[in-house]
Order: C-alpha cells, then structure tokens, then sequence
C-alpha cells in the first residue's frame, strides 16, 4: 500500500523512554525522518536517517532502522513533559525533493 | 529570526470565495512546499518549488494554484473554495543540504470553507 503507518497514541510517565513506531513502504526510500508538531505550530524536524544505517544518536534521541521490516521507531529516553506533542515520520521515495511522504501522527502523551 | 512566515493565520470564507494565502521565508532558502493537513491524515503535498520561478504539482493540486513570485515568497491561491478544502495549510522551505526534505515550516493557516 501507499501508506506510512503509526500508531494514533503513546502515554508515557516523566522520566521513562518513549518508543515511538513507524512502518514505511518503500524499500528503496533514500532518507527516513521524523518530525515534532507541538500544538499550533508547524512541524519541526527533529532528525534523519539515511537508508544504509541502522541507528542514528542525537542526545536523548535514538532512531533505528530494520530495513528487512521496513520499520522505523524512535526512542526518547528520559521523557520531559515539553516531549508532548504529535511525532510523524516520513519516508523520502525515490523521484525527487518532493517525494515525501508523512505518516498520521503519533501523539505523544506525557504524564507528570 | 523569523523563519517561515504564514499569513493569515485563521479565515472562513464562503463556497465559491477566492483567497490567496501568503508565505515568507528569510532563510534564502530555494525549495518552498505547501502541504494540507486534515484529521487522521499525514501531511500531503500540493504544490512545491525548487527554485523561484518553478512550480511542480504535489500529490493534490486540483483546485490550488501557487505563485513564486521570487525567493522569499510563495502563494497558494483558491480560486474557488469549496468544502473539501476545509484544512490546516502549512507552508515550508528547505536547503539542498543534508536530505532535501521540508525542513521549517511555518505555523499554518486555518482554513475553514462553509
């Protein structure tokens, strides 16, 4: 199918690790993203992963890959309640800048 | 240190109404985007330029135009409104570096058609 898949909710406690999960569809996507939408505002990037890796580790953000799968997660170790928000993720198919594609949402819940 | 500016925020306009809906960038920034956000969807592109003077069609451009009307600015016109245009419109801009994804946005317009 066409469709980028999430799960809809995630509540987790202050202080615990979120994982976050995502399927894609494409194979051959080049670049794999996910992005942060906090209430009224617009979609931030939080951070990317090329294709021919399987973790990337930025702070307290861990993404990994298993491409047999096709399945992206990303890890937020030490949960604040600033992390509440709507996570998507995206894949990049092949064809170009605007070849990407954003999956539902994940809304992020953290309770204090 | 704006970044991505959208104007107007919010709009209610009538079946058939016109609008145009402006976006800013001062990032020098040559690829813009426009995207439709709608409940229970992801993001889905209508129109995108790489550079001033270009425009491609996205994944859902009928009932849309755009303007480039130089580096900084690029507009998303309805020339018609109608109900299913109803949404949350999010302009963004982007680098060639890194993964030529959209990279900042800005914080939307809601749109609503009655």
């Amino acid at each position: 199918g066409e469709d980028v898949e999430q799960s809809l909710f995630l509540s987790v406690r202050e202080g615990d690790s979120s994982v976050i999960n995502c399927t894609y569809t494409d194979s051959s996507s080049t670049y794999l993203y996910w992005y942060k939408q906090e209430p009224g505002a617009g979609l931030q990037l939080l951070t990317y992963i090329f294709s021919n890796m399987d973790m990337k580790q930025d702070q307290r953000l861990t993404v990994l890959l298993n491409k047999k799968d096709k399945h992206l997660s990303l890890r937020i170790a030490d949960t604040q309640t600033g992390d509440s928000a709507i996570y998507f993720c995206a894949e990049r198919r092949s064809g170009g800048y605007q070849k990407v594609t954003f999956g539902t949402g994940t809304k992020l819940q953290v309770i204090p | 240190n704006a970044g991505v500016t959208q104007t107007p925020k919010f709009q209610v306009l009538k079946t058939g109404q016109s609008m145009t809906l402006q976006c800013a960038q001062d990032m020098n920034h040559n690829s813009m985007y426009w995207y439709r956000q709608d409940p229970g969807m992801g993001l889905r592109l209508i129109y995108y330029s790489a550079s001033e003077g270009t425009t491609d069609k996205g994944e859902v451009p009928n009932g849309y135009n755009v303007s480039r009307l130089n580096k900084r600015e690029f507009s998303l016109r309805l020339e018609s409104a109608a109900p299913s245009q109803t949404s949350v419109y999010f302009c963004a801009s982007s680098d060639p570096t890194g993964g030529g994804q959209p990279q900042h946005f800005g914080d939307g317009t809601r749109l609503s058609i009655l």
